[in-house]
């Protein structure tokens, strides 16, 4: 079984600071990661994903994402953050071969001028 | 081109009535998913659909759910004798392969009174 931990349910970060958002994951077979952002009432949108080649996957909004294989990791990473950036950010993992998302709890940034 | 479309936006249904919700995937995707976001909680699996074919149902509750998608006119998420419980967001999302990125509508959210 397939599940995805975002260990914070929310950080904290001011305006033009670096900001971090923690996921790990564990699949039995090769992962296919994701990030979502989901501002109020809205649905989820899609922000970068890793498949394979580059550690480093660059998404929207100067949004990057980091895969770490041995500590199975894929953190969310931006270097300056910006108060639009406040919203909901979920991880989701899928095996290569299935069908299905399998998301995190979700974790509320709050950028502060 | 449009994305994927939900409706209604908002749904407001008694207990035991029915509700039914509506997705027309993005132009080009063949396959549709549902997911169930609880308040506070991120996003579950429900069901995978292509036209007129159920491929994973692993999420669906097994009593009061059906989902369908036909050949023609979009996909549909029925719930019978609805309780308190089913109150949520309901997302649908659509790709246009197997194994692609999902796309997220808007999402319709259930209130049951």
């Amino acid at each position: 079984a397939q599940s995805v931990a975002q260990p914070e349910d929310q950080v904290n970060v001011a305006e033009g600071n670096p900001l971090t958002v923690k996921c790990t994951y564990s699949v039995s077979g090769n992962p296919y990661l994701f990030w979502y952002v989901q501002y109020p009432n809205r649905g989820l949108q899609f922000l970068l994903k890793y498949i394979t080649g580059d550690n480093l996957v660059k998404g929207s909004y100067g949004f990057e994402a980091e895969f770490n294989k041995s500590q199975t990791s894929f953190h969310l990473k931006k270097p300056s953050a910006l108060v639009s950036d406040s919203a909901l950010y979920f991880c989701a993992v899928r095996e290569n071969a299935g069908n299905m998302l399998t998301f995190g709890g979700g974790t509320r940034l709050m950028v502060k001028p | 081109n449009a994305g994927v479309m939900q409706n209604p936006r908002h749904l407001v249904r008694r207990r035991g009535q029915e509700a039914r919700l509506r997705c027309s995937p993005m132009k080009g995707h063949s396959h549709v998913y549902w997911y169930r976001q609880l308040p506070e909680e991120g996003l579950k699996f429900m069901v995978y659909l292509q036209k007129e074919n159920i491929i994973d149902e692993s999420g669906m509750p097994k009593e009061r759910f059906s989902a369908e998608f036909p050949k023609e006119g979009p996909s549909i998420l029925r719930i019978q004798q609805v309780v308190r419980g089913d109150s949520a967001a309901y997302f649908c999302a659509s790709s246009p392969l197997e194994g692609r990125e999902q796309y997220f509508g808007p999402g319709t959210r259930l209130t049951v009174t």
